[in-house]
């Protein structure tokens, strides 16, 4: 079975800071891995995706993430907090990279709101 | 290209009736998935059809049910709703595995 963690419920951050939004996940394969964020009364729109390519992945309106297999981790990342990316934030892991059998499916964490201060 | 259309965006109902929602992937995606957003349970997966097929499912009671038609496009039916099945229904499509487009998702009330 797959599990994703996201720790930290609600992160506040002022604008131009730094941006950490941390996500764990346990997968008994190599999995596929997902940062998807979501405003308000909208659906969800991927920000990035980890593929098993390269272990730093670079996503829209200036995210990252790291996938760090000996920590199991995948947290994402911005240099500079902007207004607009004031959101909720969802990790996402899937097996169907790794040919299991999870076709469509992925696991979310909880999810984590970012608050940016002016 | 258009994204991932869901219709109608809100809807209410009252409990005991029945309800269907659409989506219509993004043109080329041949396999649609369904989740489930509550603020108690978070997201959850539903379902997904490839090629009409049902290859996966979540663990819903058999009140949930989707089909896939010929075109890709996509319907889940809730039967004898309940308080509890109120949530937005998000709809995602992939070309072949994992959904990475979502859908504005369908605001169900269920009173």
């Amino acid at each position: 079975a797959q599990s994703v963690t996201q720790l930290g419920s609600h992160v506040s951050v002022s604008e131009g800071a730094l941006v950490l939004l941390r996500c764990n996940y346990s997968s008994s394969v190599p999995p596929y891995l997902f940062w998807y964020v979501q405003y308000p009364n909208q659906g969800l729109q991927l920000l990035l995706k980890y593929t098993s390519a390269a272990t730093l992945v670079k996503g829209i309106n200036g995210f990252e993430a790291e996938f760090k297999k000996s920590e199991t981790s995948f947290h994402l990342t911005k240099p500079s907090a902007h207004m607009s990316d004031a959101a909720e934030y969802f990790c996402a892991v899937s097996d169907y990279g790794a040919g299991g059998t999870s076709y469509g499916k992925l696991t979310f964490g909880q999810g984590t709101i970012l608050t940016v201060h002016p | 290209k258009a994204g991932v259309t869901q219709t109608p965006r809100y809807l209410i109902k009252t409990r005991g009736q029945q309800v269907t929602l659409s989506c219509s992937p993004i043109s080329g995606h041949r396999s649609v998935s369904w989740y489930q957003q509550t603020p108690g349970q978070g997201l959850q997966f539903l379902f997904e059809y490839f090629s009409e097929t049902q290859r996966n499912k979540g663990n819903f009671p058999g009140r949930f049910s989707g089909r896939q038609f010929s075109n890709s496009r996509s319907e889940m039916n809730v039967s004898t709703l309940e308080l509890g099945d109120s949530a937005l229904y998000l709809c995602a499509s992939s070309l072949a595995g994992v959904g990475s487009a979502f859908g504005s998702g369908t605001r169900l009330t269920v009173v």
